[in-house]
């Protein structure tokens, strides 16, 4: 079974409208963190957001905001006031077993292509 | 921004000639990571550092090898490249006192003609 699914291959956005990337995950653990990160065609991955599983409020960065349902495992993505520069992959990701010790177990979405249009 | 080089950015080579990427990082984290991205699988984990020598593989570790012989530097080396190993190489680092986050480098573009 994906850990991380993300159903969305790509989505189209006006500017300055908000967008939902969506993102379900799998996982037995009960302490866990989720991620956003953002890949420009620049190519580099650029870290937007973190929720950890027992965070009771959704996190927030500026226009980013990740809408956690904890009992429906989705961590999705909320971007409001979509920008132009706004138009890139996007990774949803997950890290498993955060107070095991030592190595904790990425893993990422195959991502969603967001497209802003002017 | 996390302090994070890779080295070579662009790399263009020929099978069965041997490659070595580096990662540099100028935050003191102890973990260090190599992934590979691909269309259609998002990133893999090839390797794996938690500490200067320690080391272990991820989920896709066959025909790489990796050495971290100081905190800063992380090599990954391809010892005779293959052409199922053009990809896109990332090098991460974390550090479990300083938070969850994994900080990316930028990547190397590796083509195995």
């Amino acid at each position: 079974a994906q850990k991380i699914t993300q159903t969305q291959p790509g989505m189209f956005v006006q500017e300055k409208e908000a967008v939902t990337l969506d993102c379900t995950y799998d996982t037995s653990d009960q302490s866990y963190g989720l991620f956003w990160y953002k890949q420009p065609s620049s190519g580099e991955m650029i870290f937007l957001i973190y929720q950890g599983s027992y965070d009771e409020q959704n996190a927030t960065e500026g226009r980013y905001s990740l809408n956690f349902q904890k009992a429906r495992k989705s961590a999705n993505l909320v971007i409001s006031a979509s920008q132009l520069g706004d138009s890139a992959m996007y990774f949803c990701a997950m890290r498993e077993g955060l107070n095991s010790g030592g190595y904790q177990k990425v893993t990422f979405g195959t991502g969603t292509k967001l497209q802003v249009i002017p | 921004d996390a302090g994070i080089t890779q080295s070579p950015r662009h790399k263009v080579t020929e099978t069965g000639t041997p490659v070595t990427l580096r990662c540099h990082q100028t935050e003191n984290h102890r973990y260090m990571y190599w992934y590979r991205q691909d269309p259609g699988h998002g990133l893999r984990l090839i390797h794996y550092s938690y500490g200067v020598k320690d080391t272990d593989k991820g989920e896709v570790s066959d025909g790489y090898s990796v050495s971290r012989s100081k905190t800063e530097d992380f090599l990954l080396t391809l010892e005779s490249a293959t052409s199922s190993q053009t990809s896109v190489y990332f090098c991460a680092i974390s550090d479990p006192d300083r938070g969850d986050t994994q900080y990316f480098g930028p990547g190397t573009r590796l083509t195995v003609l």
